[in-house]
């Protein structure tokens, strides 16, 4: 079962704008990370968060977690044609084994 | 350095028959992953493997999946015999060590079962 939903499911916007996702997820983490997928292709790590920071930079990237809500955030900035791809969000665990549980993702289209 | 190698890229077979993905994971990385992804889902794990020994295989159907990491470096995933619902992509990872640390995919083997 995944942990992680992604809201929203799908989400289209005009390059230069802002493009912003968000993952909640259900029991209690060891930290959270993002990933990119382009079309036919694997699975890019771009950002790991813990579980005791509250908000992240990289780039144009900005994450932020929220664990009362249980929630995070991905913010790309100024985005470009090239963002087009899916975003994951991926939960650790606390408890049990320590693995990746994926969510479902957000299918990101950046329009030139 | 090079990626994880996955191989191969695609593969289209008719059910019942055999099928086997290859994986080379980054040179180092101690901790290798096979994840099943769905199309429009995340990846999902099928087993980890910890050098050579599979820690977390609860995921892999062992009625006809099985996986091997013969000296702890590449690794195969084999289904025997192969079902219509087995067309997916097979995805490959690694990390040098297991737990939360950040993992590195291949680019995915495409399997079509008609």
């Amino acid at each position: 079962s995944q942990q992680g939903e992604e809201d929203p499911q799908a989400l289209s916007i005009q390059e230069g704008e802002n493009a912003t996702m968000n993952c909640s997820y259900k029991t209690s983490i060891n930290n959270l990370q993002w990933y990119r997928q382009n079309s036919g292709r694997g699975l890019v790590h771009l950002i790991l968060i813990r579980s005791n920071e509250r908000e992240k930079h990289s780039g144009r990237l900005r994450v932020t977690l929220d664990t009362s809500k249980k929630s995070s955030s991905l913010l790309i900035t100024a985005s470009r044609a090239a963002d087009t791809a899916s975003y994951f969000c991926a939960t650790v665990l606390i408890q049990g084994a320590q693995k990746l549980v994926f969510g479902q993702g957000t299918r990101l289209t950046i329009n030139p | 350095e090079a990626g994880v190698v996955q191989s191969p890229r695609y593969k289209i077979i008719e059910k019942k028959q055999p099928v086997a993905f290859w994986c080379n994971p980054i040179s180092g990385h101690n901790t290798l992953y096979w994840y099943l992804q769905n199309l429009g889902q995340g990846p999902e794990l099928l087993i980890r493997y910890e050098n050579e020994e599979a820690v977390d295989d609860s995921q892999l159907p062992k009625d006809r999946f099985s996986a091997e990491r013969l000296k702890g470096v590449d690794s195969t995933l084999k289904i025997q015999p192969a079902e219509l619902g087995d067309s997916a992509v097979y995805l490959c990872a690694s990390s040098l060590r297991g737990g939360p640390d950040t993992q590195y995919f291949g680019p995915g083997t495409r399997l079509t079962v008609l």
